[in-house]
Parts: structure tokens; C-alpha cells; sequence
């Protein structure tokens, strides 16, 4: 079974610059989620979709990040423009979303904000 | 509030001594914790889970416990060995399905 597919590995931008990322979930995976995860810290949660429909961007900071997932299937975020404070792994995530709570994740991008 | 508790942040054992890690969460509606190894530059990987109808859970040298009604579950890993050097993250689940992570506890394990 392909896992949770994420690119670009590694992304190194200038402060208010934009940048993509791409994510692409097990395939019949209805749940998606991104995380941030800075150095030394956990994951966190900053949007979940469930098909192409957000269930949770709470955390989501909404001036400078976006996420869609238009098909339900792959998704991308995007940041503009990006602060230093936003280097971080970016990880996504996905699950079945038929009451299998496992997440999978995939590799992350790894962005660096000069 | 949504908040998961992880201690502590860095453990030291030798190998072959038993390792335990501790996370409490707050939200009492919290019905699944999961348990992720993260070794350096990868991503996260589950290794053990519990659901909030069982009160512990094994899986060869790593177990898990729950107790519900001080909101507080821990990794027990036994018979460590030099491989299980990592970063644990434990997590618990909202009713919402949201998974929110604790810090993370760094584990070395000296040969």
C-alpha cells in the first residue's frame, strides 16, 4: 500500500516570500490533516478535512495560510507571505475517516523562512 | 481546553532497564490515545494505541495504560534496546476528531 506522499522534501524561502506545499493521502483515505511541527515541539494541528470539506482550521493562522483539498483528494497549503516563525516541518496526514482513528503521515516538508 | 501534558521531556536508561513515559490531557471527552515514534528527520510513526473502553494495552516489550478518571495514560517500554532511541509523542483524540500531541520526550537508550 503507497503511503502519504508530500512535496517538495525541502523548501528555503526569504521572509515574505510564498510557498506550496503538496500532499497526496492513501488512496480511499477520506480524512486530511496538516500539521506544523516546529523543532523540538509536537505536531500541530492547523486544518482537517474530511473529503473536500474542513472540519477544523481553528489553529489555521488565516492572514497568511490556506489550504484547499477542491476534489477530495489531494490538498495543498500555502503560505503568503512567510514569516521567519514559519519554519517548520510540514506534515500531512491522512486517515480513513470511517471510524479508524490511525493516522499516517508522510514525510513533511522541511521549510526554512530566511 | 484542548491540552496534552508529556513527561518528561528527555530520558536517559540503559539498555535492558524499562523506560516510561506520562501524558495527561484535559478534555474528559477524549476517546482515543495514540502513541508515535519519531526518529530524527522522519516522520511520525504509530506504534501502540488505546481506546477509552480499555484500560491497557500490549504489544510485545511496549504497553500502554489508560486511567480515564485521572486523565492521565503512559508508555511502558521494557527491555529497551539502543534502537529504540527516538522522539514519543503521545495524543489524544477529541470528540470532533481533532488529534492534538504532547511535546515530545526524547528517549536514549546507552549500550
Amino acid at each position: 500500500e503507497a503511503g502519504v506522499a508530500q512535496s517538495p522534501r525541502y523548501k528555503i524561502i526569504e521572509k515574505r516570500q510564498s510557498v506550496a506545499f503538496w500532499c497526496n493521502p492513501i488512496s480511499g483515505h477520506a480524512t486530511l490533516y496538516w500539521y506544523q511541527q516546529i523543532l523540538g515541539q509536537g505536531p500541530k494541528l492547523l486544518i482537517q478535512f474530511q473529503n473536500n470539506g474542513v472540519v477544523d482550521d481553528s489553529q489555521l493562522p488565516k492572514d497568511r495560510f490556506s489550504a484547499e483539498r477542491l476534489k477530495g483528494v489531494d490538498s495543498t497549503l500555502k503560505i503568503q507571505p512567510a514569516k521567519l516563525e514559519d519554519s517548520a516541518v510540514y506534515l500531512c496526514a491522512s486517515s480513513s475517516g470511517q471510524g479508524h482513528e490511525k493516522l499516517f503521515f508522510g514525510s513533511g516538508t522541511q521549510l526554512s523562512v530566511l | 481546553g484542548e491540552n496534552v501534558e508529556q513527561h518528561p521531556s528527555t530520558l536517559s536508561v540503559q539498555e535492558g532497564d524499562s523506560a516510561v513515559i506520562k501524558c495527561t490531557y484535559s478534555d474528559s471527552a477524549s476517546n482515543y490515545f495514540p502513541w508515535y515514534k519519531q526518529e530524527l528527520g522522519k516522520r511520525p510513526q504509530l506504534i501502540i494505541d488505546i481506546r477509552s473502553n480499555v484500560g491497557e494495552k500490549k504489544d510485545q516489550r511496549i504497553a500502554v495504560t489508560l486511567n480515564k478518571t485521572a486523565k492521565h495514560f503512559s508508555l511502558h517500554i521494557t527491555e529497551t534496546q539502543p534502537e529504540d532511541s527516538a522522539v514519543y509523542f503521545c495524543a489524544a483524540r477529541l470528540m470532533g476528531g481533532k488529534l492534538i500531541f504532547g511535546q515530545g520526550t526524547e528517549l536514549s537508550v546507552k549500550p
